[in-house]
């Protein structure tokens, strides 16, 4: 069971370049959630998904998007990446119930 | 601020206890709290849950939540500390209404000295 899984693990993008982070799972999770997690900082969310083809935005949504066309996947989109966006960037799956919250290993991207 | 974690740092010797504060602000009745541990290798390690209904405080472990459900506090007890417990630790609130976000405190940054 591979749960919540993240690519790439590391990226270096030039300003103005985009790019899509990729998020697996295959729990069967209705809902998924993308944070960004600056240095010495808690999580903050970006965008999350209660269900196919249902997204909403979160607490820093710009210079982002998100689509959710099946359950298993919720991929971020960047769109001219600036420096602010140099981050940790987590994505995580829960089924609609009291428990389980499942992350993804991260991945660290670094705009230059 | 909904989470909040006013211990940006602790340095604790080895094998003592350490409490690391966490309140919360909600007025969802049905919420849950959890505490996760992020080592230097940046993953994220669930830790222990507690449920705003759940009579008795919850136990992992070494892990323990202090749950004072009228103060909004959820504070992580570890016991018998080791050297690997440094680490960040994150507390977190779920609120049960709408699309369940998870929303996370600042951090504090646990330190174990031999």
């Amino acid at each position: 069971n591979a749960g919540v899984t993240q690519t790439p693990k590391f990226r270096i993008l030039k300003i103005g370049q985009s790019m899509t982070l990729q998020c697996t799972q295959d729990m069967n999770h209705n809902y998924m959630y993308w944070y960004r997690q600056d240095p010495g900082m808690g999580l903050k969310l970006i965008y999350y998904s209660v269900g196919a083809g249902i997204t909403d935005k979160g607490e820093v949504p710009n210079g982002y998007n998100v689509s959710r066309s099946t359950t298993e996947d919720f991929p971020l989109r960047l769109e001219l990446a600036a420096p602010s966006q140099t981050s940790v960037y987590f994505c995580a799956s829960s089924p609609r119930t009291e428990y389980g919250y499942t992350f993804g290993s991260g991945t660290r991207l670094t705009v230059v | 601020q909904k989470i909040t974690q006013t211990q940006p740092g602790m340095f604790v010797q080895e094998k003592e206890a350490v409490t690391l504060d966490c309140t919360y602000d909600t007025s969802d009745p049905s919420y849950g709290l959890f505490w996760y541990k992020q080592p230097s290798s940046g993953e994220m390690i669930f830790l222990i849950y507690q449920g705003s209904y759940d009579q008795q405080n919850a136990t992992e472990g070494r892990y323990s939540l202090n749950f004072q459900k009228a103060r909004k506090s959820a504070n992580l007890v570890i016991s018998a500390s080791q050297l690997g417990d440094s680490a960040m630790y994150f507390c977190a609130m779920r609120e049960y209404q709408g699309a369940q976000k998870l929303v996370f405190g600042q951090g504090t940054r646990l330190t174990i000295n031999p």
